[in-house]
């Protein structure tokens, strides 16, 4: 059993659609990294969340350090949030990451 | 501009014939990091470096090697590359501590034919 897990692998949802991505872990964490990857390669972080509740935009999320769980959320999406998105834990100290493989999202007209 | 710049961005090679992959970062961060990212197996940390001259192996540190003699630069050599290490690599850096942003390089695509 993988440490990171992510659901759904893959989604495509339609123009507006919320769309929620799943990540739970198994190991004690200092930090979780919500990171996106569009396709050509390049990766951006977006979120590093060690409690509570982000917001940046269209994007939230959320982790539950009891029970182990984060959530991605996009509201309103669009097409150009199609990407691939990772969720990545910290344990320890930051240069040591385990990381999810990854939601791939298809958001079309 | 913040940047993590690794060089080549692509390349094609032959087995046994050694190679360096070069990243750089201009912000000044303490941790440098390689992964490497393969299809169904995601990215998987290679190496990293907590400061000039520290050094430890990540998850799948077998048939390469690093160095981190200046704080900006941190290669990652493969001596005799075999076809399985054929993947996309990335480098990434970030301040010290574990609350702080990653910052990733574009990737390197490497093929060993």
């Amino acid at each position: 059993k993988n440490e990171v897990e992510q659901s759904p692998q893959n989604l495509t949802a339609q123009e507006g659609e919320f769309i929620t991505i799943n990540c739970s872990y198994s190991v004690g964490i200092s930090a979780l990294h919500w990171l996106q990857q569009h396709p050509g390669g390049g990766i951006v972080s977006l979120f590093m969340l060690s409690s509570g509740k982000k917001k940046h935009g269209r994007l939230i999320a959320t982790i539950n350090i009891q029970e182990k769980h984060s959530s991605l959320h996009i509201t309103a999406s669009h097409p150009r949030d199609s990407a691939v998105y990772i969720c990545a834990v910290s344990s320890g100290t930051a240069s040591k990451l385990t990381f999810g493989t990854g939601t791939r999202l298809q958001v079309t007209l | 501009e913040a940047q993590v710049t690794q060089n080549p961005r692509y390349l094609i090679t032959v087995t046994g014939k050694k190679l360096t992959v070069t990243c750089s970062q201009n912000m000044n961060h303490e941790y440098m990091s390689w992964y490497r990212q393969d299809p169904g197996l995601g990215l998987r940390q290679i190496y990293y470096s907590m400061n000039v001259e520290v050094t430890d192996k990540g998850d799948v540190p077998e048939g390469y090697k690093v160095s981190r003699k200046e704080k900006r630069n941190f290669p990652l050599i493969l001596e005799s590359p075999s076809p399985n290490q054929t993947s996309l690599y990335f480098c990434a850096s970030s301040r010290a501590g574990s609350g702080n942003t990653i910052y990733f390089g574009e990737g390197s695509w490497l093929t060993v034919v």
